[in-house]
């Protein structure tokens, strides 16, 4: 059963256009969202985070979103750039169980 | 502050041998995560360490066990290798009492042939 989804497994986007990733998630009790993203042969990097008790969260040109009754929360880069052409994962996790809970990633690549 | 460090890097096994792979917490977190990524399969967690102790775990076979050192360093050990085990190994850090985000290593490749 997977608690975590990214429907989209790829996305090309125009350099300085919005990129938008989207992550949908099955488990009421996931409290807290990350997003990572990773480069062929290495580890996953550290972006962004959103609790729950969030519905926005904004780092400079990253924004996360969060929308509980559904679900479902999104990763919002503006203006894209070529570097920004990675897998992006989306995690989350009930904070209690010291467990995160990975989707399979969406292959962004943004074109010059 | 220094990164998560796992060594080695790249390993090559022969099925049914058994491997030991290491992971260095960043300075000051003592949780460390484990986690398997495979081709399709995105980053299956496998175990969490925090203070020595085993606090969660996936859903894998006993042959995948870790442990974790006073220093906050932690090993995991897989026995029996299978073919299917090649994959690349990620551990993951952070220090709970600040946040729960999660900081990774560059990996270990396992491939077991």
């Amino acid at each position: 059963d997977q608690q975590v989804k990214q429907n989209s497994p790829s996305l090309s986007v125009q350099e300085g256009r919005i990129s938008i990733l989207n992550c949908d998630y099955t488990n009421s009790m996931f409290d807290y969202f990350l997003w990572y993203k990773k480069y062929p042969a290495e580890g996953p990097t550290f972006l962004i985070s959103i609790s729950s008790i969030k519905d926005k969260n904004e780092d400079g040109r990253f924004t996360v979103f969060l929308n509980k009754s559904a679900k479902h929360l999104s990763l919002h880069i503006v203006p894209s750039q070529p570097g920004d052409s990675a897998v992006y994962f989306c995690a989350a996790s009930d904070s209690g169980t010291y467990k995160y809970i990975f989707g399979t990633g969406t292959r962004l690549k943004v074109l010059a | 502050k220094a990164g998560v460090t796992q060594t080695p890097r790249y390993l090559i096994k022969t099925r049914g041998q058994q491997v030991t792979l290491s992971c260095s917490p960043i300075s000051g977190h003592r949780s460390v995560s484990w986690y398997q990524q495979t081709p399709g399969q995105g980053l299956q967690f496998l175990f969490e360490y925090f203070s020595e102790t085993q606090r969660n775990k996936g859903n894998f076979p006993g042959r995948f066990s870790g442990r974790q050192f006073s220093n906050s360093r932690s090993e995991m050990n897989v026995s029996t290798l299978e073919l299917g085990d090649s994959a690349l190994y990620l551990c993951a850090s952070s220090n709970p009492h600040l946040s729960y985000e999660q900081y990774f290593g560059p990996g270990t490749r396992l491939t077991v042939t």
